[in-house]
């Protein structure tokens, strides 16, 4: 079983839409959790940690499920630069990277 | 601050050659890691240091080596390619593997034939 299962899209979104994205994992001791972003031919850069609490940063809101051991990223109002793919990113005996959710907005 | 710097960009090896792929980072971090990404594969690390002097096999090691003489420094080699070892390869660091920020380098693109 993989440590992170993403959803690998792809999402094909309008622009204004709102569009999330879900990522399990697998060991339930993982204690920090992230979502990078990765443009075409770039290297990966985070977007924001996922804290217990949830957490928000503009338009984008990050959530932590233990209990179901899940985190998620949640885009309100689309652009056209969010375009990109999307990783999340879990802690263990190192960092454990899912495969990545391809979001494309269309205008 | 230069970050996370990798050389070369783009490279074109013979199966059987052996290089180096050279990173490097200013940022004074403990935690280095190469990875490799290959499509529908994700990320997968290869290996790993949490300081000078200190370094450790990932998910997929085999064919590479690492060394970590100094904090800066986390270079990868390949000992003798393989058609298997094309792919995008990101050196990355952060200041500890706990709760912090990787930083990525704009990574190599290598290809054996």
């Amino acid at each position: 079983r993989k440590e992170v299962e993403q959803d690998p899209g792809p999402f094909n979104v309008p622009e204004g839409a709102t569009v999330a994205f879900n990522c399990t994992y697998s060991n339930s001791a993982s204690q920090s959790f992230f979502w990078y972003r990765q443009d075409c031919r770039k290297e990966p850069k985070l977007l924001m940690s996922v804290y217990s609490s949830g957490n928000e940063d503009g338009r984008f809101t990050a959530q932590l499920n233990r209990a179901s051991q899940y985190i998620s990223l949640l885009i309100r109002d689309s652009k056209l630069s969010d375009s990109a793919t999307y990783l999340c990113v879990v802690d263990g005996n190192q960092f454990y990277f899912g495969t990545g959710t391809s979001l494309t907005v269309i205008p | 601050n230069a970050g996370v710097t990798q050389t070369p960009k783009f490279q074109v090896l013979k199966t059987g050659q052996s290089m180096t792929l050279q990173c490097a980072q200013d940022m004074n971090h403990e935690y280095m890691s190469w990875y490799r990404q290959d499509p529908g594969m994700g990320l997968r690390l290869i290996h790993y240091s949490v300081g000078a002097g200190i370094t450790d096999q990932g998910e997929v090691p085999n064919g590479y080596n690492v060394s970590r003489s100094t904090t800066e420094d986390f270079p990868l080699r390949l000992l003798s390619a393989a058609p298997s070892q094309t792919s995008v390869y990101f050196c990355a660091s952060s200041r500890n593997y706990r709760g912090n920020e990787q930083f990525f380098g704009p990574g190599t693109r290598l290809t054996v034939l």
